[in-house]
């Protein structure tokens, strides 16, 4: 079956105390991505990669890292979390290079709720 | 800033057809219009999406005007498990969304 998979799927930590949260697909997908959705602000895209080892930053990267090295997997980092990055965290995935109405649509995860005291 | 505007909310009775509008009135010639929908906070899940013809799959149809500045996701029979947020996004290449607010629609017994 064709998914996106977050782990873990609920997180409780304290401020500062690294964390990753791993985001993988069995698609063979180049483009990946991951949102956080806040009440009132919606999905806003932390950060992009476009294929392995090529990431940019979305509209919110301050607080985050990514990285990229498989194709199937793409982390992301909080090097110190603070109470302000206590959000819902989407990852997405999608094939990229191409066109077509049936590779064109962009497949989340089931998210990844973080909450940082 | 997202580049649609839908309306906030919208109620509809179970067995009608749903119909979500969608502006996009600065969308360019090569922007597809996606149509997405979240039920409570699980992942948004693909609908449909279209450059400027109909089109229709089997959970909806898609309505894009000949000016290509609205469009029309149509439900035809909602059900109960339709109420959700839906969103209509604009996109090049179906990357990089920019979400807005969404349309809450809620499907009534």
């Amino acid at each position: 079956e064709a998914q996106v998979t977050q782990n873990p799927r609920y997180l409780i930590t304290v401020t500062g105390k690294k964390l990753t949260v791993t985001c993988s697909q069995n698609m063979n997908h180049e483009y990946m991505s991951w949102y956080r959705q806040d009440p009132g602000l919606g999905l806003r895209q932390i950060y992009y990669s476009m294929n392995v080892e090529v990431t940019d930053k979305g509209d919110v990267p301050e607080g985050y890292k990514v990285s990229r090295k498989e194709k199937r997997n793409f982390p992301l980092i909080l090097e110190s979390p603070s109470p302000n990055q206590t959000s819902l965290y989407f990852c997405a995935s999608q094939t990229a290079f191409q066109r077509g109405p049936s590779i064109d649509t962009q497949y989340f995860g089931p998210g990844t709720r973080l909450t940082v005291l | 800033d997202a580049k649609t505007t839908q309306p906030t909310s919208m109620d509809c009775a179970e067995g009608r057809a749903a119909n979500l509008p969608c502006n996009h009135s600065t969308i360019s010639g090569n922007e597809y219009v996606y149509w997405y929908r979240q039920i409570h906070s699980q992942g948004p899940q693909y609908i449909i999406h279209g450059l400027k013809n109909n089109e229709t799959n089997e959970m909806a149809s898609l309505i894009i005007t000949e000016d290509r500045k609205s469009s029309t996701l149509i439900l035809p029979h909602a059900t109960l498990r339709d109420t959700a947020v839906y969103y209509c996004i604009v996109s090049l290449y179906g990357q990089n969304f920019v979400f807005g607010p969404g349309t809450r629609l809620s499907v009534l017994p």
